[in-house]
C-alpha cells in the first residue's frame, strides 16, 4: 500500500533550526511536497521536490532522496509564527497527491 | 500562485438538512479539481477527483450518493452534503489542478468547516 510517514509532533526553540523527516511509500512517483498548515486554515505550499538533492527558499529548504523514499523539511531562524503542522505529500503514478499525517511544531521562546 | 475561492469559510446546518460548498479558481481554469475532508488532528483525506464536464471519481468508502460533485465549469466545482449529519461535521477543503495533476502544486480553497447539530 501506499504510506507516508512523519513524526506527530516536534518541539524547537525560537531561533534555532528544526528538521522535520518524512519518509514515503507511493505506488510510482511524480513529486515530493511540503505544505504548512495553521489549524483551522488550508495549507499552504512551501515547497517541491522531483529531483534528488536540496532545494532552498529562504529560511526554508526541502531535500529529496528518491532511492531511500526519503525527505526533510528544514526550518532555520525559527520564529513563533512557525508553530503549525507541516504536511508531507507524495505524488503517485496517477498523480494523486498521498498525505502524511502531519508533524505538529512547537516553536518556545 | 493561483486563487482558489471556497464559500462559505464555515456553515452550521440542522441534522437532515443539505449543505452545499463551492469551489471557484479565479484566475486559471482547473480542469481538475480535488475535493479533501479533515477531522481534527488529522491528515487531509481525498474524498473525490473530478474533471470538468464528467462524473466524479470517489475514493473507496465516500458514499456518492451522500457527496454530490458537481464540476460543470472550468472555474467551478461544488460539493453538496445531503442529509448531514453531526458525524459529517468536519472541515472540508477544495483543490484545484490546471492540469490533470501534473501541477507542481496544489491550489487551495480556505477551507469549509461545516458543523451539523
Amino acid at each position: 500500500g501506499q504510506n507516508i510517514d512523519q513524526p506527530t509532533e516536534m518541539t524547537a526553540t525560537e531561533g534555532a533550526i528544526v528538521q522535520i523527516n518524512c519518509t514515503y511509500q507511493t505506488s510510482g512517483f511524480n513529486g515530493l511536497f511540503w505544505y504548512q498548515q495553521h489549524a483551522g486554515e488550508a495549507p499552504t505550499f512551501l515547497s517541491y521536490n522531483v529531483l534528488d538533492g536540496l532545494e532552498e527558499k529562504g529560511r526554508f529548504s526541502s531535500f529529496l532522496s528518491r532511492s531511500k523514499g526519503y525527505s526533510y523539511l528544514l526550518l532555520k531562524e525559527l520564529q513563533m509564527k512557525d508553530s503549525a503542522s507541516y504536511l508531507c505529500a507524495a505524488k503517485d503514478s496517477n498523480y494523486q497527491l498521498i498525505w502524511g499525517a502531519g508533524t505538529k511544531l512547537i516553536i518556545k521562546p | 500562485g493561483a486563487v482558489v475561492s471556497q464559500h462559505p469559510s464555515w456553515v452550521i446546518c440542522k441534522s437532515g438538512t443539505s449543505v452545499k460548498i463551492e469551489c471557484r479558481s479565479l484566475d486559471f481554469q482547473a480542469t481538475t479539481m480535488f475535493w479533501y475532508r479533515q477531522f481534527p488532528k488529522q491528515s487531509l483525506m481525498l474524498m473525490a477527483t473530478s474533471n470538468e464536464g464528467s462524473k466524479a471519481t470517489y475514493e473507496q468508502g465516500v458514499e456518492k450518493d451522500k457527496f454530490l460533485i458537481n464540476h460543470a465549469s472550468l472555474t467551478l466545482s461544488t460539493l453538496t452534503v445531503t442529509s448531514a449529519h453531526p458525524e459529517d461535521s468536519s472541515f472540508y477543503i477544495c483543490s484545484a489542478s490546471s492540469l490533470t495533476g501534473g501541477d507542481t502544486e496544489a491550489f487551495f480553497g480556505q477551507g469549509t468547516r461545516l458543523t451539523v447539530v
